[in-house]
């Protein structure tokens, strides 16, 4: 798996966007980049995934760059309820299952 | 709900003790997994069964002993744990190991071995 670099924590305002950015350097061109959250107490929550065009659900957007060796999650309008660890993953998609996570952002919203 | 189910939420065993730990999935996925989460550590992955076969296993040591009876359900049998075992673990299930499907978890059990 392509290694993954994330800031160590980051804070937000509620009401505002939170833009969490992860480095993917080594992403190969058939790997494709996920994020997960974890709040605590709790099972990891997949949120969205994409290979190099942007993505939106209704949960958050993913723009990778076009080089694809960074990209950034967007939670467009941040809840109380967002506090969370984020995971940014990157994987072959033939092998989804067997991601390997590292240590995440810690995402604190702020009221 | 998160389509995942693990049981129990919460174990306290002693090293000489044997329990097992279940999964049940309802999201007609055919791969499971178990993950391991001690603190301030990252996740684990212990084990992966895909269509009910074995096809990963982490160096996991033997008193920790897998079995998937079902793409539906997963278990996690225990015995002569060590304290350094406690750690919440996790089961998730994907729609294959191939095909791209994330993975989706369950809360997990929380395992305090004394």
């Amino acid at each position: 798996d392509a290694k993954t670099t994330q800031p160590t924590s980051m804070d937000c305002a509620e009401g505002r966007a939170a833009n969490l950015p992860c480095n993917h350097s080594t992403i190969s061109g058939n790997e494709y980049v996920y994020w997960y959250r974890q709040i605590h107490s709790q099972g990891p929550q997949y949120i969205i995934h994409g290979l190099k065009n942007n993505e939106t659900n209704e949960m958050a957007s993913l723009i990778i760059t076009e080089d694809r060796k960074s990209s950034t999650l967007i939670l467009p309008h941040a809840t109380l309820r967002d506090t969370a660890v984020y995971y940014c993953i990157v994987r072959v998609n033939t092998n989804a299952g067997k991601s390997t996570f590292g240590d995440g952002t810690t995402l604190t919203v702020k009221p | 709900e998160t389509g995942v189910t693990q049981t129990p939420r919460h174990l306290v065993m002693g090293m000489t003790n044997k329990k097992s730990l279940k999964c049940e999935q309802h999201l007609g996925h055919n791969a499971m997994y178990w993950y391991k989460q001690s603190a301030k550590k990252p996740l684990e992955l212990m084990f992966v069964y895909s269509l009910e076969e074995r096809v990963e296993n982490n160096s996991v040591p033997s008193r920790f002993s897998p079995e998937c009876p079902n793409s539906s359900h997963l278990f996690l049998h225990l015995h002569t744990l060590q304290p350094e075992d406690s750690a919440l673990y996790l089961c998730a299930s994907s729609g294959g190991v191939t095909g791209g499907s994330p993975l989706h978890f369950g809360n997990g059990t929380r395992l305090t071995v004394t």
